[in-house]
């Protein structure tokens, strides 16, 4: 089974608008984290945003959010207020366990093109 | 500060040469991660290093591949033979989890490798 689902392949967004790209994951560790990573068309891949499996609040990072649902296994980001420079691919990761594993599971990606 | 240092860039040689890739993680960084990226099969975790030391190698594909990491600052990929499906983007990315980015994987730009 999949552990990390992202099911929109690609996306459309005006500039301006906000966009939810959406993310399931499936684990049964009660710790587990839950990252975003945007890969621009240069190849990088940069950190976004991070959310902890204990953590009560939502993460919040500039124009980035995480809408986490736990109950619903769910991980959704929200880009505020979309730019040009938000076009990229978006990789959401998952860590499964507490300290003692660093992997990350990602899932296949989500392209979002914003549009002028 | 420098971030993770990966080389070459790119890389071109034909089926049945050894290949090393080369990363350079972020001073201070104990832990070392090489993914490999491709469109079939996405990002997928073939090792990591705490502290010099191979933790889980589970990822690595074949007996070809081989990485070592002689000490806190270098790490080597290295598959011998090369065949076309090993082409692929290379990452290399380092972590400290104990700091206050302590859950942010940091990426190198990536080696995009072609096997001929």
């Amino acid at each position: 089974a999949q552990k990390i689902t992202q099911t929109q392949p690609g996306m459309f967004v005006q500039e301006k608008e906000a966009v939810t790209l959406d993310c399931t994951y499936d684990t049964s560790d009660q710790s587990y984290g839950l990252f975003w990573y945007k890969q621009p068309s240069s190849g990088e891949m940069i950190f976004l945003i991070y959310q902890g499996s204990y953590d009560e609040q939502n993460a919040t990072e500039g124009r980035y959010s995480l809408n986490f649902q736990k109950a619903r296994k769910s991980a959704n980001l929200v880009i505020s207020a979309s730019q040009l420079g938000d076009s990229a691919m978006y990789f959401c990761a998952m860590r499964e366990g507490r300290d003692s594993s660093y992997k990350l599971i990602f899932g296949s990606g989500t392209r979002l093109l914003v549009r002028p | 500060d420098a971030g993770v240092i990966q080389s070459p860039r790119h890389e071109v040689t034909e089926m049945g040469q050894e290949v090393t890739l080369r990363c350079k993680p972020i001073s201070g960084h104990d832990y070392l991660f090489w993914y490999r990226q491709t469109m079939m099969r996405g990002l997928e975790l073939l090792i990591y290093f705490n502290n010099n030391v191979p933790i889980d190698d589970s990822g690595m594909p074949e007996d070809r591949f081989s990485a070592k990491m002689p000490n806190a600052s270098f790490s080597t990929l290295k598959i011998q033979p090369s065949e076309p499906r090993d082409s692929a983007v290379y990452f290399c990315a380092s972590s400290f989890p104990g700091g206050p980015t302590m859950n942010e994987q940091f990426f190198g730009p990536g080696t995009r490798l072609t096997v001929l």
